[in-house]
């Protein structure tokens, strides 16, 4: 079946502007989460969604980032006024289960350049 | 938190030889290990995990073994091939959602 899909693939955006990033994630899993993979870094967890909930926001790096999900499906995550800090590949994973302890299936990322 | 160290951050190998990573992780209620590949440009996968009731699992050439008291866990490839060249990460979970993944470790197999 599909995998993750994550869109788009490539942004590059002026300082200062807003971005969306949007995540499909595998049909019936409920379980969402982002992260961010800097340039030769591990990835950094951001936040996870359990259905549209996300009980855990601590992750955003700061209140420019903000995410959704509706629908217990698609998710968008949304910088503003983006810096050039904010460049990363921002990878979106969904898992079937309720917890880390289910395998995590991860989309192909976003890369976002900030000039 | 959950600090995940993961060591080396490069490793080249010869072909056919082995390759160990190493990780270590700060928070004694850590009881799921995970190990995730990702080949360049790509995303990454799940290769292999371990849970804390487990002290060593295998999987054809991959094992991954645990050491609850020292807190530390490593990744063991036997007979690499070129195919097994990728970054790995290493990750720790307690029961909540959240996975603390290592910085990573760039394996290249030689031929």
């Amino acid at each position: 079946g599909a995998g993750v899909s994550q869109s788009p693939s490539n942004k590059v955006t002026e300082k200062g502007k807003d971005v969306e990033l949007r995540c499909d994630p595998i049909s019936g899993h409920t379980a969402l989460y982002w992260y961010r993979q800097s340039l030769g870094q591990g990835l950094e967890f951001l936040i996870y969604f359990q259905g549209n909930s996300a009980p855990d926001k601590s992750g955003l790096p700061s209140d420019r980032f903000s995410a959704e999900r509706t629908g217990g499906s698609v998710s968008t995550l949304t910088i503003q006024r983006t810096q050039q800090e904010d460049s990363a590949v921002y990878l979106c994973a969904s898992s079937r289960s309720n917890g880390a302890q289910g395998e995590q299936y991860f989309g192909p990322g976003t890369r976002l350049t900030v000039t | 938190g959950e600090n995940v160290e993961q060591h080396p951050s490069t490793l080249s190998v010869q072909e056919g030889d082995s390759a160990v990573i190493k990780c270590t992780y700060s928070d004694s209620a850590s009881n799921y290990f995970p190990w995730y590949k990702q080949e360049l440009g790509k995303r990454p996968q799940l290769i292999i995990d371990i849970r804390s009731n487990v002290g060593e699992k295998k999987d054809q050439r991959i094992a991954v073994t645990l050491n609850k008291t020292a807190k530390h866990f490593s990744l063991h490839i036997t007979e690499t091939q070129p195919e097994d060249s990728a970054v790995y990460f290493c990750a720790a979970s307690n029961d909540d959602y959240k996975l603390s993944f290592g910085a990573g470790t760039t394996v290249t197999v030689r031929a």
